[in-house]
């Protein structure tokens, strides 16, 4: 099946510790996206990726970083920096055409202690 | 950079009634608006969406507006059920356009529940 695979599910870390989010598709897809979701505020763009190699700030990248070393992958760190991490990520991606859905991930959900 | 803007945060129905969920963009240029669905702890799935040279789109129960002047578009449900319950997100976005990046610009969403 073609999809979209966030990991891990639920994620426990401590304040001061950088943690990463895996995100592969196996859609051949050339965009990937990064989004954040809280309660009551929608989904906000991290980070996102258009080809591989390349990937640009969203609306809310401060405290995280990424990388796109491969077509398929689309990594997410949240550091250390990131002020309020606890949070539901969920990953996208987008074949690249005008066609314009967006697959999402299942989302990993992030719990600072 | 885009805004987009959700209302009601929360509907309740009656089953069978209909409901209509509100969005508001600011970027002129936007000309791609999909609406998502979110069911609780499942990921959002496009439902239905509407490209700024159409006014009105149809799918079955669903059905989406849209009024490039006043920059707002609605999403439309008929005769609700109980799995229409869900948040229900608009979207705005630049598709094709250099820069767009074909990213899409999320409402705050709105919680549907459908009583029976």
């Amino acid at each position: 099946d073609g999809g979209i695979t966030q990991s891990p599910k639920y994620l426990f870390r401590k304040e001061g510790q950088n943690v990463t989010l895996s995100c592969e598709q196996n859609l051949n897809h050339d965009a990937m996206y990064w989004y954040r979701q809280d309660p009551g505020q929608g989904l906000r763009l991290i980070y996102y990726s258009q080809i591989v190699n390349d990937f640009q700030k969203g609306d809310i990248a401060e405290g995280y970083s990424v990388s796109r070393e491969k077509k398929e992958s689309f990594p997410l760190t949240v550091t250390s920096a990131q002020k309020n991490p606890t949070a539901f990520y969920l990953c996208a991606s987008h074949e690249g055409s005008n066609t314009g859905e967006l697959f999402f991930g299942e989302g990993s959900r992030l719990t600072v202690l | 950079g885009e805004n987009v803007e959700q209302h009601p945060s929360t509907l309740s129905v009656q089953e069978g009634d209909s409901a209509v969920i509100k969005c508001t963009y600011s970027d002129s240029a936007s000309n791609y608006f999909p609406w998502y669905k979110q069911e609780l702890g499942k990921r959002p799935q496009l439902i239905i969406d509407i490209r700024s040279n159409v006014g009105e789109k149809k799918d079955q129960r669903i059905a989406v507006t849209l009024n490039k002047t006043a920059k707002h578009f609605s999403l439309h449900i008929t005769e609700t059920q109980p799995e229409d319950s869900a948040v229900y997100f608009c979207a705005a976005s630049k598709q094709g356009l250099t820069g767009g990046g074909n990213k899409l610009t999320f409402g705050t969403g709105t919680q549907l529940k459908v009583e029976l």
